[in-house]
């Protein structure tokens, strides 16, 4: 099964801060990589599918990269309603495995 | 809208069962897999099952294998999910989600979840 491991684990932050989240893949995944944004309460949304592409309706300062086993979620301007928890999945095999989740949290 | 609605929480003593809903409305539920996935309280998702659009196969994690059964009726739009043999660390908030396909698999739509509580 492949493993995905998120750094950091928790962060703080400020209003217009630039965040960049890291997921590493127990082995490549070539771009079947997906990113996740969970507030207190909620259910998970989709923000960034296929390491790269941004979901409808999804802020542009969200933004996706990577492939193979690294990848990279980055939030060029922190607002408000950002804090929360972001999960990378991986979409490459079955079971289609989360990574531990990163808090971000309000400085 | 397109939507999921979980049901079927509740409390359960260990060694029970019970069996999960997720009614689906405002897309072809028929045409998509679903999935069911878990969070226990203060933790992360744990990816739980996944059937295929026409039901023809199904897969587990293997902390729930041999004892949860994923299910799905097209034509009722509801996925089930049975759950037997509950454990304390079953304990969790149930979503289910459909999967959508655009350059990878994804979970593009969430229900807002059901919660089970397993404890004597």
């Amino acid at each position: 099964d492949i493993q995905m491991t998120q750094s950091p684990s928790s962060l703080s932050a400020s209003v217009g801060d630039r965040v960049t989240i890291t997921c590493r893949a127990s082995q490549s995944i070539s771009s079947s990589l997906n990113w996740y944004q969970q507030r207190p309460g909620k259910a998970p949304k989709l923000l960034i599918y296929a390491a790269s592409s941004l979901q409808s309706g999804v802020p542009s300062r969200f933004s996706g990269s990577g492939s193979g086993t690294d990848f990279t979620l980055t939030i060029s301007s922190l607002q408000p309603e950002d804090f929360a928890t972001y999960y990378c999945q991986q979409s490459y095999s079955t079971p289609r495995a989360f990574g531990q989740g990163t808090k971000v949290e309000i400085k | 809208q397109v939507q999921l609605v979980e049901s079927g929480g509740g409390v359960v003593q260990p060694g029970r069962s019970l069996r999960l809903s997720c009614a689906a409305s405002g897309f072809t539920f028929s045409t998509y897999g679903m999935y069911w996935v878990r969070q226990a309280p203060g933790k992360g998702l744990e990816w739980v099952a996944i059937i295929w659009y026409d039901g023809s196969n199904k897969y587990y994690a293997d902390s729930v294998k041999g004892r949860f059964t994923i299910s799905r009726d097209n034509s009722q739009n509801t996925l089930y999910l049975q759950m037997n043999s509950l454990r304390a660390e079953d304990t969790a908030v149930y979503y289910c989600a459909r999967e959508g396909y655009s350059g990878s698999y994804l979970m593009d739509v969430w229900g807002k979840g059901t919660t089970v509580t397993v404890s004597s």
